[in-house]
């Protein structure tokens, strides 16, 4: 399809407990982007995907987080014992090949992750 | 490293006025620039971009110039409606598949 799928759109997940979101990008993009908004609109990179590979994972926090994107699934991001400060909306993004961004990013609709 | 500031909001106009909302980059080599609105309760939608010195993108009555010399990519459109009313992101990528880069938002409010 022409858009990018994010699953659930709504997550509330208890202090400690395990957050795994979903992204389907569109079919032929080639590279999918993780970012974090948190309450005051901030965008944060967390990490970035060549097809399955790791492209650029300079954004995640490396002790909770983790992702991935492999064949014929959609990518995931999990967040192992979640903290009240990971509450944010979560959103994906995909893009063709092409480099610098040429074709633009097409983002999904977001998960909003709240923990209490 | 590579940065992104727009000027800060909220930003508040009547109907049918000017808009203008600034945004200055710093980057190494040729970014591409992008500016995305996003309307409340929803995702990112990618407004307009240009990739290169001097290109203009242009969408839905919005318009912004590439201007190496100042290193800007200011937003502008001659007659907002009530219906523009959402938070617009600066953006820019630089050096291949990088990540975008954003600015902090800039809330827009428009009044009949």
């Amino acid at each position: 399809g022409e858009e990018v799928a994010q699953t659930p759109k709504h997550l509330v997940r208890g202090e400690g407990q395990k957050a795994k979101l979903y992204c389907a990008p569109i079919k032929g993009h080639s590279y999918v982007f993780w970012y974090q908004q948190v309450l005051k609109n901030e965008f944060k990179f967390l990490i970035s995907f060549q097809n399955e590979n790791v492209f650029d994972e300079t954004g995640m926090p490396k002790e909770r987080f983790s992702a991935k994107c492999l064949p014929n699934s959609p990518c995931s991001l999990e967040i192992q014992a979640t903290k009240l400060e990971d509450s944010a909306v979560y959103f994906c993004a995909s893009s063709q090949s092409g480099g610098q961004g040429l074709y633009g990013y097409t983002f999904g609709s977001g998960t909003r992750l709240t923990v209490v | 490293g590579n940065s992104v500031t727009q000027m800060e909001g909220p930003v508040t106009l009547s109907e049918e006025a000017f808009l203008t909302i600034n945004c200055t980059y710093t980057a190494t080599g040729y970014p591409s620039l992008f500016w995305y609105v996003q309307y409340p309760g929803e995702g990112l939608q990618l407004l307009l971009k240009a990739t290169k010195a001097d290109d203009k993108g242009s969408n839905k009555g919005f318009e912004a110039t590439y201007r190496k010399e100042t290193t800007s990519f200011h937003l502008e459109k001659g007659s907002v409606q009530v219906s523009d009313s959402a938070v617009y992101f600066c953006a820019l990528s630089s050096g291949g598949y990088n990540k975008l880069i954003f600015g902090a938002g800039t809330r827009l409010a428009v009044h009949p």
